[in-house]
């Protein structure tokens, strides 16, 4: 089963709001992944979790809040968002291995709308 | 620093031909890995297919092959019998040593009827 599965599919929130997007993959995967996606352009590293610790934060504003409650489940906890963080919120995982990078699976998304 | 470059932003190809689209990287490493990913306008981003720098040879997976050639730093992809399912937008990354890809900034493949 090579699922990540990801809710909600869409999401609309006001600036003020607090959100969380989830994410839940049964691979057995041990590395957990966030990414940013704007129209028409590739994904944008965020945060990578291995072993449910913080691996990786590519200088994410603090209004974005990861969180891995287990090695099966990520979170994404969102507050105070900008317009301009409407996008595509893509999760991955992949096996840990000897040899980096492990190949990497994606869910389908969540389209965020800030307002 | 590592870059990848997808040198045609759309391309077409008529259903049951052949098509290839091209990626080229720039590294100084040589032990990496290179992939395509796929991604219907459903936007899940699909594994294509996946090469290993240190095998000499081309990855295939069905109507999906590479022709990897390391000296060029060229990594193209041909779909061969294309369906209308393959219309998508096709990334090409690059991948060495961390968790980290680098990305192209994508072809947009139609498939006409």
């Amino acid at each position: 089963d090579t699922e990540v599965t990801q809710t909600p599919k869409h999401l609309v929130m006001g600036m003020t709001n607090k959100k969380s997007l989830k994410c839940e993959q049964h691979m057995g995967h041990r590395a957990m992944y966030w990414y940013k996606q704007k129209a028409k352009k590739p994904p944008e590293l965020m945060f990578v979790y291995s072993y449910e610790k913080l691996s990786i934060n590519e200088s994410v504003p603090s209004r974005f809040s990861p969180e891995c409650p287990n090695s099966s489940l990520l979170n994404l906890h969102l507050h105070a968002l900008q317009p301009e963080d409407s996008a595509l919120y893509l999760c991955a995982s992949s096996q840990e291995g000897d040899r980096l990078p492990e190949t990497q699976y994606f869910g389908p998304g969540t389209r965020l709308l800030v307002l | 620093a590592q870059t990848v470059t997808q040198s045609q932003p759309e391309m077409s190809v008529q259903e049951a031909e052949t098509v290839t689209l091209s990626c080229t990287y720039d590294t100084s490493e040589s032990d990496y890995y290179l992939f395509w990913y796929k991604q219907p306008p459903s936007r899940q981003m699909i594994l294509v297919i996946r090469q290993e720098a240190y095998k000499q040879q081309n990855a295939t997976e069905n109507r999906f092959s590479v022709n990897f050639q390391k000296a060029a730093k060229s990594f193209s992809l041909k779909i061969s019998d294309s369906q209308l399912g393959d219309a998508a937008m096709y990334f090409c990354a690059y991948g060495a040593g961390s968790y980290q890809l680098t990305f192209g900034k994508g072809t947009k493949l139609s498939v006409i009827p």
